[in-house]
């Protein structure tokens, strides 16, 4: 069975620099059609796309977000590293990494979720 | 424009039917992908494609699509079924999208 997990600090203070990772098991995020997006959800509102990577490292960004945020894979460790730069509180989130599986390869979806991490940003 | 916009919320009498809606541009090039949500838990994948129902979704929901709106039916909703739903497409620079999320209320 897939599972996706997410780590990472509970809190970081305004200005740095917050570094979550994503950790996979049973699926190799280097296996071809397979895709790994980072989410965010602020405390009682929407779901927020950040980032997402492909197998192929083929990398697209938030628009919104662009300037600040990097998606990395390290296909040896079996992992996607999502770093967003100068956090505000307005950052504050519970961030989920998601993960299109090859059974959905193409359609632009995430079958397999994170629980999720919460993120505080305060100093 | 680079936005999905979904109505707030939603309430359906149990065992009745019922849409949620989702308006964009970029659904004109790109089928809408529904995740549901509930309360404390991470977003579930219930339909996305023209046809795609992943294993373990009851058949009661499905997925339509016309110009720039995409639609979520639950047919027979059941108690279960209250949630937050929310739609999610591409643009053309294949950047994800999310709706402002539907609260569905199964009365």
């Amino acid at each position: 069975q897939i599972t996706v997990k997410e780590s990472g600090p509970t809190l970081v203070k305004p200005t740095q620099t917050l570094t979550l990772t994503c950790t996979f098991s049973e699926v190799s995020v280097s296996t071809s059609g397979v895709s790994v997006g980072w989410i965010r959800q602020p405390p009682g509102k929407a779901l927020e796309w950040l980032a997402v990577i492909y197998w192929d490292d083929d990398k697209r960004y938030s628009p919104s977000l662009k300037t600040r945020v990097t998606i990395t894979k390290d296909a040896s460790e079996n992992q996607v590293v999502l770093r967003l730069t100068n956090m505000d509180p307005v950052d504050t989130a519970t961030y989920y990494c998601a993960l299109g599986s090859s059974a959905v390869r193409g359609w632009g979806v995430f079958d397999i979720w994170g629980q999720g991490t919460m993120v505080t940003v305060s100093s | 424009s680079s936005e999905l916009t979904q109505d707030p919320a939603v309430s359906v009498a149990l065992g009745q039917t019922v849409r949620i809606t989702c308006q964009g541009d970029s659904l004109r090039s790109d089928y809408a992908t529904w995740y549901q949500q509930k309360p404390g838990q991470a977003p579930v994948l219930v339909f996305y494609g023209k046809n795609n129902r992943p294993s373990g979704i009851p058949d009661r929901f499905s997925g339509s699509s016309s110009g720039n709106t995409a639609s979520l039916t639950i047919t027979g909703a059941q108690a279960e079924d209250e949630a937050d739903y929310y739609c999610n497409s591409r643009d053309t620079n294949s950047n994800h999208l999310f709706g402002g999320g539907t609260k569905l209320t199964v009365l």
